[in-house]
């Protein structure tokens, strides 16, 4: 079967730093995705790991470990335009590029 | 280059009647996939197509839904005799045929609504 949790909410300050965690449960691995999606547009993608570690892309940091079946997104200071849900999606084995995504995580940045 | 492209953005239906969602890919994508997210929800997989070939449909409702991607043509995603919950937003993406690190683009999607 095929499970992706993420928490369903977060809230943080603007200026600040938050994490949002991700656990998957997939019949294979070829790939971890994040996407932001605004209320009623389309999803846009963020970051891809496929090899344990962090990768950094400006404000923006993905992180994986594999053995853990585990990722974070880390968002670093915080602008009220990052308020959005943040997707995490998992790019299952078999040859095709198929991603199955968890619920989201809407994220609400604060003045 | 023209990104993927669905039509129309918003379709109204009554129940019972057919809806029919487009999907035209980005130059170069032979892939197609289409999602369903109801309201606060994630995007849930209905099906995967190439040109003229269906390869997963595991997500799709075994009765009323279809999809199709013509050799020539978008990619349409049909729903017949539509209810209340088939109410949701449907997106479409699509990829080049090898696996790369972007995983898809989407489509700004069709939000269906059922009165």
């Amino acid at each position: 079967g095929q499970n992706i949790d993420q928490p369903t909410e977060m809230t943080a300050t603007e200026g600040a730093i938050v994490q949002i965690n991700c656990t998957y449960q997939t019949s294979g691995f070829n790939g971890l995705f994040w996407y932001q999606q605004h209320a009623g547009e389309a999803p846009t993608f963020l970051s891809y790991n496929v090899l344990d570690g962090l990768e950094e892309k400006g404000r923006f940091s993905s992180f994986l470990s594999r053995s853990k079946g585990y990722s974070y997104l880390l968002l670093k200071e915080l602008q009220m335009k990052d308020s959005a849900s943040y997707l995490c999606a998992v790019r299952v084995a078999g040859g095709y590029n198929k991603l199955i995504f968890g619920a989201g995580t809407r994220l609400a940045v604060h003045p | 280059n023209a990104g993927v492209m669905q039509n129309p953005r918003h379709l109204v239906r009554r129940r019972g009647q057919e809806a029919r969602l487009r999907c035209s890919p980005m130059k170069g994508h032979s892939h197609v996939y289409w999602y369903r997210q109801l309201p606060e929800e994630g995007l849930k997989f209905m099906v995967y197509l190439q040109k003229e070939n269906i390869i997963d449909e595991s997500g799709m409702p075994k009765e009323r839904f279809s999809a199709e991607f013509p050799k020539e043509g978008p990619s349409i995603l049909r729903i017949q005799q539509v209810v209340r919950g088939d109410s949701a937003a449907y997106f479409c993406a699509s990829s080049p045929p090898r696996q790369g690190n972007y995983g898809y683009t989407f489509g700004s999607g069709t939000r269906l609504t059922v009165v």
